[in-house]
């Protein structure tokens, strides 16, 4: 699987958007980029995952660029509770499914 | 919600002796991952189930197993325990094999003394 770099960490002003950057310069064609997190000691939340295409759900959007070797997260409008290590993971699509976390983003959300 | 179950939240043992975690995935979900959590350090693949057949491995030692019953719950059993096992033990579930969506339960706090 693809290794991917972030950020160590962030501040995030309450209510406005957070924009979380993951670099994953050697993707291959048939690996997805996922996005999970995990609030302090709590198990890892599943935000969103794509392969090429922008994707947005109730919690995040996922912007990956058009050659994929980066892409975007953002929360958009962030709030106390979404302070957490933001982990960006790449993984093959025809895998069993196994993670492997990096050094993920610590995001500090700020009142 | 039902959400994913682990049992006990809570273990603390003696260097040498056994433990046995458990994980109860939700229902209608037949893919089980085990990951561990070290002290200030980043979630670690352990293993995977499918249909009750281990589907994947990672950096699991050879102290440790596990199996995924009928009801599609599991169990990590770890012997010799060792100071450095001591870590949260997160389970994951998932409807596909592919874990596209993995849930997370609460994780159990394993203390070695």
């Amino acid at each position: 699987d693809a290794k991917t770099t972030q950020p160590p960490s962030m501040d995030c002003a309450e209510g406005r958007a957070a924009n979380l950057p993951c670099n994953h310069s050697t993707i291959s064609g048939n690996e997805y980029v996922y996005w999970y997190r995990q609030i302090h000691s709590q198990g890892p939340q599943y935000i969103i995952h794509g392969l090429k295409n922008n994707e947005t759900n109730e919690m995040a959007s996922l912007i990956i660029t058009e050659d994929r070797k980066s892409s975007t997260l953002i929360l958009p409008h962030a709030t106390l509770r979404d302070t957490a290590v933001y982990y960006c993971i790449v993984r093959l699509t025809d895998s069993w499914g196994k993670l492997q976390f990096g050094a993920g983003t610590q995001v500090v959300v700020t009142p | 919600a039902a959400g994913v179950i682990q049992s006990p939240r809570h273990l603390i043992k003696e260097k040498r002796e056994t433990a046995t975690l458990k994980c109860y995935p939700i229902p209608r979900h037949d893919t089980v991952y085990w990951y561990q959590q070290g002290p200030g350090q980043d979630p670690q693949f352990l293993i995977s189930f499918y249909e009750k057949m281990q589907s994947d491995k990672g950096s699991i030692p050879d102290r440790f197993s596990a199996q995924q019953f009928s009801d599609y719950h599991s169990e990590l059993n770890m012997s010799s325990l060792e100071l450095g096992d001591s870590a949260l033990y997160f389970c994951a579930s998932s409807l596909d094999w592919q874990g596209n969506e993995q849930y997370f339960g609460p994780g159990t706090r394993l203390t070695v003394t």
